[in-house]
């Protein structure tokens, strides 16, 4: 069986700082991982995902998740945030065979 | 028009009445799932549908029905509902086999069971 997960609910931090939401897996088989974006009243959006290759992923909206096999995470990363990346953020994952789990989110909460 | 369409938008609804939320698309998808969002616990899957002769439970399908009347057309029925079925749905759908593998998410409804 599959899970995720997502180790902060919510996560301050300043406009152009740096941000880091951190995400773990478990899995007994080869899986993959995506992150999806929730804006505020809005549906989900797939903002990057990890299928094989490169364990660098770049996303849209300048973000990017490094997947780490041997510590099993796949933490979501963006140099500098603007107020408009205020949302929930959903770390998932699967193989293909089978759905999608979905983590518990991270409420990102840009500051002044 | 959206690739996956979930009707209604919202939806008030009164305590054991039946309620049928509905989800319909266009991306010509085999497989199709209903989760439901609340505050905190993130997505949870409802059931979910291989193809339409394939129907399976989910974590939380108590209280919960489905019907895959087409390849394009996947609803959710809520026989009685109560209170804590106040949630957020959404509908998705996925296809394996090609080079993008994800959900195409429908807007959600969100259902107020009084």
């Amino acid at each position: 069986a599959q899970s995720v997960t997502q180790l902060d609910s919510q996560v301050p931090v300043f406009e152009e700082a740096p941000v880091e939401l951190r995400c773990n897996y478990s899995s007994s088989v080869s899986v993959y991982l995506f992150w999806y974006v929730q804006y505020p009243n809005q549906g989900l959006q797939l903002l990057l995902k990890y299928l094989s290759g490169s364990t660098l992923v770049k996303g849209i909206n300048g973000f990017e998740a490094e997947f780490n096999k041997s510590q099993t995470s796949f933490h979501l990363r963006k140099p500098s945030v603007h107020i408009s990346d205020t949302a929930e953020y959903f770390c998932a994952v699967s193989n293909r065979d089978d759905k999608i789990i979905f983590g518990k989110g991270t409420r990102l909460h840009i500051l002044p | 028009d959206a690739d996956v369409t979930q009707t209604p938008r919202n939806r008030i609804t009164k305590t054991g009445k039946r309620i049928m939320l509905e989800c319909s698309q266009t991306k010509g998808h085999d497989r199709m799932y209903w989760y439901r969002q609340d505050p905190g616990l993130g997505l949870r899957l409802i059931y979910y549908s291989f193809d339409v002769k394939d129907i399976n439970k989910g974590e939380i399908s108590d209280g919960y029905s489905v019907s895959r009347q087409a390849q394009a057309k996947f609803s959710l029925s809520l026989e009685s509902a109560i209170p804590n079925q106040t949630a957020l749905y959404f509908c998705a759908t996925s296809d394996p086999t090609g080079d993008f593998y994800g959900y195409t998410f429908g807007s959600g409804t969100r259902l107020t069971v009084v």
